[in-house]
């Protein structure tokens, strides 16, 4: 079964770099059609998908953030991570990496990391 | 982005018995509809794709209905386990869009 696990810092200064890591275990990322995800969840709020990446390296974003956004995948370590810049207070969630898996249309999250929060501020 | 719409914000039921919940999608999203539970403190986790199929060890009092703008999940007999928040997710569109959000609590 395979499991994921973000990491990271948990307080950004706002105008600064978000960085989170997801550590892939129990499967190879390099291996099957999948998209490697993030999705946020703002305090009290609904879900919030931010982009993933294939296997292959290609990468999609969501529009509202495309501009501040960066995935990339590490496969010597099995990871993924994302990237975004210039934060406010807005961009305080909890974070989740998670593991789509391929439909006839887009991605389909099936297993999720437990999530980690980040909040920004000063 | 296609708006998902859950109804209602709150349902609250008695253990045993039936809860409905309702998800509207602003345009059609044929089939491409998920559902997720999510308890306190975990990750959501997978009930229903392709609006209807339900997900690995997804016990059978979940199902799912409907295509186009119109779903419905039900619980046919709610469990203590099943309190919980649900929610509805397309991914017909590029992003997929989740809805805000529907939470069974006990009566």
């Amino acid at each position: 079964q395979v499991q994921l696990q973000e990491s990271g810092p948990g307080l950004v200064k706002p105008s600064q770099t978000l960085s989170l890591t997801c550590t892939v275990s129990g499967g190879s990322i390099n291996s099957g059609r999948y998209f490697w995800s993030w999705i946020r969840q703002p305090a009290g709020k609904g879900l919030e998908w931010l982009g993933h990446i294939y296997t292959s390296g290609i990468t999609n974003y969501s529009p509202s953030l495309k501009s501040r956004l960066t995935i990339s995948l590490d496969m010597a370590n099995n990871q993924f991570s994302l990237k975004l810049n210039s934060v406010t207070a807005a961009d305080t969630a909890v974070y989740y990496c998670a593991r789509a898996r391929e439909t006839t249309k887009q991605p389909l999250p099936q297993f999720w990391g437990q999530g980690t929060l980040v909040t920004v501020s000063s | 982005e296609v708006l998902m719409t859950q109804s209602p914000a709150t349902l609250s039921v008695s253990p045993g018995e039936r809860a409905t919940l309702s998800c509207r999608a602003s345009e059609s999203v044929s089939s491409h509809l998920a559902w997720y539970q999510q308890k306190p403190g975990q990750p959501p986790r997978l009930l229903i794709y392709g609006a209807y199929a339900r997900g690995p060890a997804i016990p059978d009092r979940f199902s799912g209905s409907g295509s186009g703008t119109e779903f419905t999940l039900t619980i046919s007999s709610l469990q203590s386990e099943d309190f919980a928040v649900y929610y509805c997710q397309q991914y017909n569109n590029w992003p997929g869009t989740f809805g805000r959000g529907t939470k069974v609590e006990i009566k």
